[in-house]
């Protein structure tokens, strides 16, 4: 594809239950980032993936919160037993490498409402 | 801790008028900044950015100016447009590969 994408675009899901959320890269970017924004909020860094290199987890908020990076390529997102606290926007980004981490296109985001 | 942040949450000027959107840092080793724009629904778009060792950069219609005396940067958009309406955020890659964001002024442009 030309951009980013991520699916789905919106999710309500009940407190307590698991979801994941899904971002397709840029084909040949090798990075990939997570980011979460709560309303009228900036972007809260959560995880980032180079390559085969262990991701840098250390944004992630609890352990509820996981991302793996299949085959170099697509991501998952996966928040277990939502919180209503856990409502944002869930932005995917991706960049050619870390070197180029400044030139990051993002994704439309995942809006998620947990009722 | 060290953050990015920014002086107004709305800005509303008359189409044709210059928007000044402003942000402060507090990293005083920053040497790199970027703007975003992010229209409503759609992730943050790259607008410009400024290195460290310059004071003023120019885009088409955007110019950024950087204030490292007052850790100080701002954002003018010349003869903003309705297209121009978004939330803007300024942003520090201070961290190795991550960028922070301040918290963004949203501009309205009044027809």
């Amino acid at each position: 594809g030309a951009g980013v994408s991520q699916s789905p675009s919106n999710k309500v899901t009940e407190k307590g239950k698991d979801v994941e959320l899904r971002c397709d890269p840029i084909s040949g970017h090798t990075a990939l980032y997570w980011y979460r924004q709560s309303l009228g909020q900036g972007l809260e860094f959560l995880i980032y993936f180079q390559g085969n290199s262990a991701p840098d987890k250390s944004g992630l908020p609890s352990d509820r919160f996981s991302a793996e990076r299949t085959g170099g390529s697509v991501s998952t997102l996966t928040i277990q037993r939502t919180q209503q606290e856990d409502s944002a926007v869930y932005l995917c980004a991706s960049s050619l490498d870390s070197r180029f981490s400044y030139e990051q296109y993002f994704g439309p985001g995942t809006r998620l409402t947990v009722t | 801790g060290e953050s990015v942040g920014l002086h107004l949450p709305t800005l509303s000027v008359q189409e044709g008028d210059n928007s000044i959107i402003n942000c402060a840092y507090s990293n005083s080793a920053s040497d790199y900044f970027i703007w975003y724009k992010q229209e409503s629904g759609k992730g943050p778009q790259f607008i410009i950015d400024i290195r460290s060792n310059m004071d003023k950069r120019q885009g088409q219609r955007v110019t950024v100016l950087l204030n490292k005396t007052v850790k100080h940067l701002s954002l003018q958009i010349a003869a903003t447009q309705p297209g121009d309406s978004a939330v803007y955020f300024c942003a520090d890659p201070n961290a190795g590969n991550m960028l922070t964001f301040g918290g963004g002024t949203r501009l309205m442009v009044k027809p």
